[in-house]
């Protein structure tokens, strides 16, 4: 089983904000990275940590995270939203990468 | 810009070795500024980071896979491989190389724990 706890599953209106959260100990220590995937495709990164987007990524995508979640979200989600995200942190014992287990997200 | 693909057999019996190639075109494997890391996805499933290697020679594993994974460096050809011994039907996934870049502060680098670039991956299935 993972460190990091990601909801299966996750659905938004056409529009609408939407959050994806990431659950783990060690998130209380370590920023969370998120990826997004679509079918098919390689993962790509959308946020590399303390809400900081690599060149390219829409505005609308946003990270933050209390305690010991970490949560992406996505404000006003267009069609080509959808897809698997995926969060990342480090191990407990700082070391390893860890990965969630991904949550599908479907704009409706 | 900066590319990488993976290559290597898709298919791969029991019990038997692994073995993956990434190759980098557009840029040095020898740059520095980077660890070069293989990432795997079961069908329908999550990622696990499997390991890291710098043009250096320092590299880090999974703990998980540390006793069945070699990462090695070819800067002749500008490549990086993955090894995988023992492999089994868990094994099945589609493999990807990708790019961590460094963070330095006071004199050290580090990894920066993400993964700024990815290749397209390659499925290996594990089956006799």
């Amino acid at each position: 089983s993972s460190e990091l706890t990601q909801d299966p599953a996750v659905s938004v209106a056409l529009g609408q904000t939407v959050r994806i959260t990431c659950q783990g100990d060690s998130l209380r220590s370590y920023s969370a990275r998120w990826y997004q995937q679509k079918p098919g495709q390689a993962p790509a990164l959308v946020i590399s940590g303390h809400n900081t987007r690599p060149s390219g990524i829409p505005d609308r995508f946003s990270g933050s995270s209390s305690g010991n979640t970490a949560s992406f979200t996505i404000t006003g989600a267009q069609a080509e939203d959808e897809g698997d995200y995926f969060c990342s942190s480090r191990d407990s014992g700082g070391n390893h990468v860890v990965f969630g287990g991904g949550t599908k997200l479907t704009v409706l | 810009q900066v590319q990488l693909q993976e290559s290597g057999p898709g298919l791969v019996k029991p019990s038997q070795t692994l073995s993956l190639t990434c190759t980098v075109s557009g840029g040095s494997i020898t740059s520095g500024d980077y660890y070069w890391s293989w990432i795997r996805q079961p069908p329908g499933k999550g990622l696990e980071w499997i390991g890291y290697i710098h043009y250096s020679g320092s590299m880090d594993y999974n703990p998980s896979l540390k006793s069945r994974v070699t990462i090695s460096l070819d800067m002749s050809k500008n490549q990086f491989s993955l090894k995988l011994s023992s492999v089994t039907a868990a094994d099945t996934a589609v493999y990807y190389c990708a790019r961590d870049p460094l963070f330095c502060s006071g004199g050290s680098c580090y990894s920066s724990w993400y993964f700024d670039l990815w290749g397209r991956g390659t499925l290996v299935t594990v089956s006799s």
